[in-house]
This record gives structure tokens, C-alpha cells and sequence, in this order.
């Protein structure tokens, strides 16, 4: 399976905080999305970045990417207790077939205490 | 834009009863997919469409689930008959071009529960 796998799979932080999640994939990407979920809501995208980079930056949020490691990092910087939620990467494979799939991790629980 | 619709946003329902849940997808945009969440199995694509033609429905469990997408505004997920198992948060999402490339805008979710 190509499936992400998110770790830690849960994490508490106080507010004030950094919070860093990380993301392992298993086949050769183009680019790498990673989603935000609030309980029960649908997922919200946070950013994308792509195979030929290896950090990307927006606001709070910084992604890193490693294809040599297959594997991703998102950092939150200074967490707030709206931040709380799960977390999702998410990848396309370039090798199948049909490289319009997105392919989900498992996801890590982020709560940020006031 | 309201961003994607679904609907209802809570179904409860006994088993053998059909259930049809609905979306409507971001004005323009030319990908549908269809999502199944569960703790035990994470979010899984169940279908997906392009142009309203469905391109691969490899994730849909069995033939009990049914989708189609008549217009480019409207699509339906259909259970029938539906079984306790089925019960899940069923997401609906939609962009432009090809997903691994693209954002996927999410809708907020059908809670579906079959007694």
C-alpha cells in the first residue's frame, strides 16, 4: 500500500508551543498535500509542496520534504488551541495508473491546552 | 462560492433500507470524489469522477454502493441494501484538474448510522 503513515499518532502540546507531525510514504510522488481535519468537519487543505522542494513555508506552517527518505515533516509554530485537530499527508503515486488518486495517511491527533 | 454540499448531514437508517446521500461539488471544477472515514480504516476513496464520468470505482466495497454524477453539479452515493458495517462519515470532495497536483475542497460530511 502506498498509504502515508502520520507519527506520532497523537501529540499534546500547551499553547505557546511547537508542534511537529511527520509523514513516511512508500512510492515516488510528484508533490506531497498536507489536510487539517477539526472534529467532525471535512478536511481543509494547508499546503502543497512539490517533489523538487524541500521546504516550504505559510504563516505558522513549515513543510519540509525528503524523497530520498520518502518522507515529510509539517511543523506548527507557536500553537494556539485553535490548531487543535488532526492532521493529514496526503500523495499522488506517479508510478500507478491513474496518478489522479490521493492517497491518505492515517492522520495525527494534535491538541494544543490553553 | 458555498463551497462543496452535502447532504443530509445525518442519516440514521435500519439495515436493509436504501440510502442515498447527495453533493454538490465547487462551481468549475471538473473532479468529484467519493470518501469513506472510519476509525478502523482511515479515509478511503471509494470513487471518483472526471467530466462527470466515473474514472475508477476500485474502492467501493461491493456492489450494495452505487454512484453517479448526471451533471456536472450534482452526484449521488447510493447504499442499497445498507448494512450496519456501512456506517461511517461519507465526504464528498471536488477540484480542478488532477487531484495529485490540485487541492481537494471537501464537503462537511454525511454521519451515516445503520442500526
Amino acid at each position: 500500500s502506498q498509504q502515508g503513515e502520520e507519527d506520532p499518532q497523537a501529540l499534546s502540546i500547551q499553547e505557546g508551543e511547537n508542534a511537529t507531525m511527520n509523514c513516511s510514504y512508500k512510492t515516488s510522488i510528484n508533490n506531497l498535500q498536507w489536510y487539517r481535519q477539526n472534529s467532525g468537519r471535512g478536511l481543509v487543505h494547508l499546503i502543497l509542496i512539490r517533489s523538487n522542494e524541500r521546504e516550504k513555508h505559510s504563516g505558522r506552517l513549515r513543510v519540509t520534504l525528503d524523497t530520498s527518505k520518502k518522507s515529510s515533516s509539517l511543523l506548527i509554530t507557536a500553537s494556539r488551541a485553535a490548531d487543535t485537530a488532526s492532521y493529514f499527508c496526503a500523495t499522488g503515486d506517479i508510478l500507478s495508473y491513474n496518478t489522479d488518486k490521493l492517497i491518505f495517511g492515517t492522520g495525527t491527533r494534535l491538541q494544543v491546552f490553553p | 462560492d458555498a463551497g462543496v454540499i452535502q447532504s443530509p448531514r445525518h442519516e440514521v437508517t435500519e439495515m436493509g433500507q436504501e440510502v442515498t446521500l447527495r453533493c454538490k461539488p465547487i462551481s468549475g471544477h471538473d473532479y468529484l470524489f467519493w470518501y469513506r472515514q472510519t476509525m478502523m480504516r482511515g479515509l478511503e476513496l471509494l470513487i471518483y469522477f472526471n467530466n462527470n464520468v466515473p474514472i475508477d470505482d476500485s474502492g467501493m466495497p461491493e456492489d450494495r454502493f452505487s454512484a453517479k454524477m448526471p451533471n456536472a453539479s450534482f452526484s449521488t452515493l447510493k447504499i442499497q441494501p445498507s448494512e450496519p458495517r456501512d456506517s461511517a462519515v461519507y465526504f464528498c470532495a471536488s477540484s480542478i484538474g488532477g487531484t495529485a497536483s490540485h487541492e481537494q475542497y471537501f464537503g462537511p460530511g454525511t454521519r451515516l448510522t445503520v442500526t
